[in-house]
């Protein structure tokens, strides 16, 4: 089976950077994944890590340890629309995703 | 548009009935996956297909869950004889899998909300 740990929510300033932490416990990982869902829309694709370090993709990055079982998404340069649930998720063995129970992240001015 | 599409959006209906769903998957994506998701959790996952070929359903996948993919094209997700609990988002994704490390960029649909009363 497959768990993923994540805080439920987070605050941060408009323009500050913020972190989402992710450990997970599975078998036969495979690679980690993070969604952003504003509300009442649907999941869309950020970042994929399959080997550990750093991915980064324009304002957002995305960080993988396997030895550590853990990853996080940073956001720079927070901008209120950034304001979302944003989801860690696993591909592990098969194809279908197992998703975390995301991050509410809120953006004040 | 050419994103992942479902339909209807929203769904009431009486616990009891039968509702089906549709999802439209981007046209040239070979797997679908369905999804379900209810208030303040992540999508879990309940079936997909590759090509028209279902490969794995989910322990939560009851037997009153049936989804079909005829053709490789389209899919449909009917619930039978509906429960209170059924009440949830259902979310439709597609992909493009040549290697293992595509499977994990999904294009969700917008969702079908569904009520049971």
């Amino acid at each position: 089976g497959q768990s993923l740990e994540q805080p439920s929510e987070v605050t941060a300033v408009e323009g500050a950077i913020v972190q989402i932490n992710c450990t997970y416990q599975t078998s036969g990982f495979y690679g980690l994944s993070w969604y952003q869902q504003h509300d009442g829309g649907a999941p869309t694709f950020l970042s994929y890590n399959a080997l550990d370090g750093l991915e980064e993709t324009g304002r957002f990055s995305s960080f993988l340890s396997r030895s550590d079982s853990y990853g996080y998404l940073l956001l720079q340069e927070l901008q209120m629309k950034d304001s979302a649930s944003y989801f860690c998720a696993s591909g592990a063995g098969s194809y279908q995703l197992t998703f975390g129970k995301g991050t509410k992240l809120s953006v004040i001015p | 548009d050419t994103g992942v599409s479902q339909d209807p959006r929203h769904k009431i209906t009486k616990r009891g009935q039968n509702v089906t769903f549709r999802c439209d998957p981007i046209s040239e994506h070979n797997r679908l996956y369905w999804y379900r998701q209810t208030l303040g959790q992540g999508p879990e996952f309940l079936t997909y297909f590759q090509n028209e070929a279902q490969l794995e359903k989910s322990r939560l996948l009851s037997d009153r869950f049936s989804a079909e993919r005829p053709k490789g094209s389209f899919s449909t997700l009917e619930i039978q004889r509906t429960e209170q609990g059924d009440s949830a988002m259902y979310l439709c994704a597609s992909s493009f899998v040549r290697t293992r490390d595509e499977g994990n960029e999904q294009f969700f649909g917008p969702g079908t909300r569904l009520t049971v009363l």
